[in-house]
């Protein structure tokens, strides 16, 4: 069984630039969520897609954040316009049913210049 | 307070020791509990989960739970080099739906 997966692994944009983050879940996981750590900072929640649904998005810092996961398989997540702030990693997360474990991807790490 | 707390270490430990790592949390009302392993640049890897007060094991590994005191443990027996990383300690805090919330992590350092 393949694992969480996500694209890219690494992004490196200007302030004011926008930037697409995506995360494929584990098959068959209806639930999937986003993290991110700061720098020097614990790995804070986001948000929680059940199917294609956003079950919990009261993680989301701002309005600058936009996720979606249409069709209710993968996920993206959009900065615009990206602030130096936003640098960091981006963890997705999957689980089977609600609660279950989450099984966490590898992350995107996201440096704003 | 911080919600989760742990200490950031690092914890060292001579090879085929214990390491005992701790985390104590806020919310009285917290209803699972996990601990992650994560190496330098990859992504957080599940070790246990427990729900229950008392002790879980698994292989090396034993997990252990109260909630009267708010804190859970893990203790690494026979602890071997490959076992350095910083250990996640994440709580399902109650009416949170199924967010887990983090602490900072302890890194473990286990020496030949």
């Amino acid at each position: 069984e393949a694992g969480v997966t996500q694209f890219p692994s690494h992004s490196v944009i200007e302030k004011g630039q926008t930037v697409t983050l995506r995360c494929d879940p584990i098959s068959g996981h209806d639930n999937l969520y986003w993290y991110r750590r700061v720098m020097g900072k614990e790995i804070k929640f986001l948000l929680h897609f059940v199917k294609e649904s956003k079950q919990d998005e009261s993680g989301m810092p701002n309005n600058r954040f936009l996720a979606e996961r249409t069709g209710g398989t993968y996920s993206t997540l959009k900065v615009q316009p990206a602030e130096l702030e936003d640098s960091g990693v981006y963890f997705c997360a999957s689980s089977r049913r609600h609660p279950d474990t989450q099984y966490f991807g590898p992350g995107t790490r996201l440096t704003v210049l | 307070q911080k919600e989760v707390e742990q200490n950031s270490g690092p914890l060292s430990v001579p090879e085929g020791a214990i390491a005992s790592l701790n985390c104590t949390y806020s919310d009285r009302g917290s209803q699972s509990f996990f601990w992650y392993r994560q190496y330098s640049g990859k992504s957080p890897e599940l070790i246990m989960f427990i729900y229950s007060n008392g002790d879980k094991e698994d292989g090396r590994f034993t997990a252990q739970l109260n909630k009267a005191s708010q804190y859970v443990s893990l203790l690494i027996r026979d602890s071997q080099p490959s076992d350095s990383a910083t250990y996640l300690c994440a709580v399902n805090m109650w009416n949170a739906g199924n967010m887990l919330t983090f602490g900072g992590g302890t890194r473990l350092m286990v020496k030949p």
